[in-house]
């Protein structure tokens, strides 16, 4: 199916250190959402960006909604170890009846403390 | 207050048996959204409902998959003769505005 492109795949950081990751889509969307998901849970709404170029924090996360509407970018400042898990970016599409979300296939994050 | 609950939250099926999901969404909330999540992958939409209408169902796999809302509050995720690939964690969201998730079925498929 349709998913959009996430990069790094993976990152092993250093508890302290700064993390940005990024999504792209060969089609434009109208919204970006970045989801985390820790084991064995679904996945939680972190931010959600509804306008081209608007730049989002949700306290040491910021997000920005690329100006093309093709890609989106996410960094977590001074990461701690409760920063581990799996990032998604999502994008709705309206298709066959409904808003779905269509994500990328995720950045895992390792925080090392 | 009370998120979006599944049962059971793991299962293990035999090739070929008929399994049952269940979702309990957030009380009030009109949309529901069953998805497929692959080992390493991000969630693959399957199934829609406003209230206890099917609005979409593009993204079942196969017709071993079906769901139903009947009285547009729990939800069923049923998959007859279980296959391997039929392997995954299974996500359920409700929705007022943004969707909010359970945490999932793992499904394991032997």
């Amino acid at each position: 199916g349709q998913q959009l492109n996430q990069s790094p795949q993976s990152m092993f950081i250093q508890e302290g250190e700064d993390v940005s990751m990024n999504c792209t889509s060969s089609s434009i969307f109208n919204t970006w959402l970045w989801y985390k998901q820790d084991p064995g849970e679904g996945p939680v709404l972190l931010i959600a960006l509804y306008k081209a170029g608007e730049l989002t924090s949700n306290g040491r996360l910021t997000a920005q909604f690329g100006t093309t509407r093709k890609d989106s970018f996410l960094n977590i400042s001074a990461s701690i170890p409760s920063d581990v898990g799996i990032y998604f970016c999502a994008g709705p599409r309206l298709q066959g009846g409904s808003e779905k979300l269509v994500f990328g296939k995720g950045t895992k994050l390792t925080v090392n403390p | 207050g009370a998120g979006v609950s599944q049962s059971p939250r793991y299962k293990v099926a035999k090739r070929g048996q008929d399994v049952a999901l269940r979702c309990d969404p957030i009380s009030g909330h009109v949309s529901l959204f069953w998805y497929q999540q692959a080992l390493g992958q991000g969630p693959e939409f399957l199934t829609y409902f406003q209230n206890e209408a099917q609005l979409d169902k593009s993204g079942l796999p196969s017709d071993r998959f079906f769901a139903e809302r009947p009285e547009g509050s729990v939800s069923t995720l049923k998959i007859q003769r279980t296959q391997q690939e039929d392997s995954a964690v299974y996500l359920c969201a409700s929705s007022d505005y943004e969707q909010y998730f359970g945490p999932g079925t793992r499904l394991t498929v032997t």
